[in-house]
């Protein structure tokens, strides 16, 4: 079965940056995009990008531009999110996600199980 | 970007009652739109994809309908484990894809 594997809680001083690792399995890795969605406390679902697994190839949303990088090691079917000079406001829970297909109309049909990013001084 | 609008917020619901949930698009995003229900603690979940075919599991009192810039979820027969937070989200046109702020089902 399809499942996403993520990383423990982090707790960042503001400044720092976090990677988080989404592990992937019950499925041909390369053949599927993986999202990064986070979440603000009490808050909705907010898209940070994509990564496709197969090049290696990134679209970012235009809010974490340059201070966000998606990359992937396919000998272990993992994707890693790099988020820096981190802020309070980035405390969250970060998900990924994967892309019901490597083809531009992908929904995000499985979730990972969710990352708590903590920024505090 | 397409800005997507649900409503209402919240939405109060007695078991068993049919539950109906509305999602606007700014702009139109065909049938390319997604559901998801999230409750306390837990990932979003797939319920609907392509506006209208349940994902894998769904079972069949949620429903979706729609296309173009308005669209429904609809719940049949609410049970106990509906009560949570449903988004919808549009893969139409990204970066970036985009999510709505969510409905909230409570218990009436």
């Amino acid at each position: 079965q399809v499942q996403l594997v993520q990383s423990g809680s982090e707790v960042k001083k503001p400044g720092a940056s976090v990677k988080v690792s989404c592990k992937a399995s019950g499925y041909t890795f390369a053949n599927y995009y993986v999202h990064w969605v986070r979440q603000a406390p009490g808050q909705g679902l907010e898209w940070m990008g994509i990564i496709n697994p197969s090049g290696g190839g990134t679209s970012y949303a235009q809010k974490f531009q340059g201070r966000v990088t998606m990359t992937r090691d396919t000998s272990t079917s993992t994707v890693y999110m790099d988020l820096s000079s981190l802020r309070s406001e980035d405390t969250a829970v970060y998900y990924c996600a994967r892309g019901s297909s490597g083809t531009y109309y992908n929904h995000l049909d499985y979730w990972g199980q969710g990352t708590l990013v903590t920024v505090s001084s | 970007e397409i800005v997507m609008t649900q409503s209402p917020a919240t939405l109060s619901v007695s078991p068993g009652e049919r539950a109906t949930l509305s999602c606007r698009a700014s702009q139109s995003v065909n049938s390319n739109l997604a559901w998801f229900q999230q409750k306390p603690g837990q990932a979003p979940r797939l319920l609907i994809y392509g506006a209208s075919t349940r994902a894998t599991g769904i079972p069949a009192r949620f429903s979706g309908s729609g296309s173009g810039t308005e669209f429904t979820l609809t719940i049949s027969s609410l049970q106990s484990e509906d009560f949570a937070v449903y988004y919808c989200q549009q893969y139409n046109n990204w970066p970036p894809l985009t999510f709505g702020g969510g409905t909230k089902v409570e218990i009436k």
